[in-house]
């Protein structure tokens, strides 16, 4: 079946351009996640939500970084002024809730991620 | 401090070797533990959870021990397509649902 999409898969912005990228969790999935990776890093925790509640945002490094997902399904992430330091792979992942479905309870099924450069 | 700690690499060993990643915890809550493997400028995929008595899949086994805080994956007769990024990943129930929190990855090169 269609997994977790991204659009746009690469995205170049000037610095301080406003960008906005696009996560199709696979239906049926409460819970969606956002990553942020760096290059020669591990993926971060940006934002959670649990259907279209945001239920942790602790991860989004600034106020220019905003999240949503009005109707329970698409998500998008909104970056702001965009700086040269916000150049990451930002994955979204999507997940069955906790204890149904799935191989593993908490296994995150990865979108391919968008490739973001600010120049 | 990193949460989640391993040896970034590369390992660099012959097909046919066997090669062990180690990665270490802080956060004690932690509650279930993965392998992911990431391939280069793709996604990362769930590759084995991990279990204090110890799991097999294949010619790979994984280990926790709890009390040092500290996960191990073990690859039997590397083959070339084992050539990866392995992330070890922990993850503690809280407000965020299921969050991974990622260690910086071992990257591995199985050379003929």
């Amino acid at each position: 079946g269609a997994g977790v999409s991204q659009s746009p898969r690469y995205k170049v912005a000037k610095r301080g351009q406003d960008v906005a990228l696009r996560c199709d969790p696979i239906s049926g999935h409460v819970s969606l996640f956002w990553y942020q990776q760096a290059l020669g890093q591990g993926p971060e925790f940006l934002t959670y939500f649990q259907n279209e509640a945001q239920l942790d945002k602790s991860g989004l490094p600034s106020d220019r970084f905003f999240a949503e997902r009005p109707e329970g399904s698409v998500s998008t992430l909104k970056i702001q002024r965009t700086q040269q330091e916000d150049s990451a792979v930002y994955l979204c992942a999507s997940s069955y809730p906790s204890g149904t479905g799935g191989i593993s309870p908490y296994e995150q099924y990865f979108g391919p991620g968008t490739r973001l450069t600010v120049t | 401090r990193k949460e989640v700690e391993q040896d970034p690499g590369p390992f660099n060993v012959p097909e046919g070797a066997t090669v062990a990643f180690n990665c270490t915890y802080s956060n004690s809550a932690s509650q279930s533990f993965f392998w992911y493997r990431q391939d280069c400028r793709k996604e990362p995929k769930l590759l084995m959870s991990v279990y204090s008595s110890g799991n097999e899949d294949g010619r790979f086994t994984a280990q926790l021990n709890r009390a040092s805080q500290y996960i191990s994956l073990l690859i039997r007769d590397s083959k070339l397509s084992d050539s990866a990024t392995y992330l070890c990943v922990v993850t503690a129930y809280n407000n965020a649902g299921n969050m991974l929190t990622f260690g910086g990855g071992t990257r591995l090169m199985v050379k003929p």
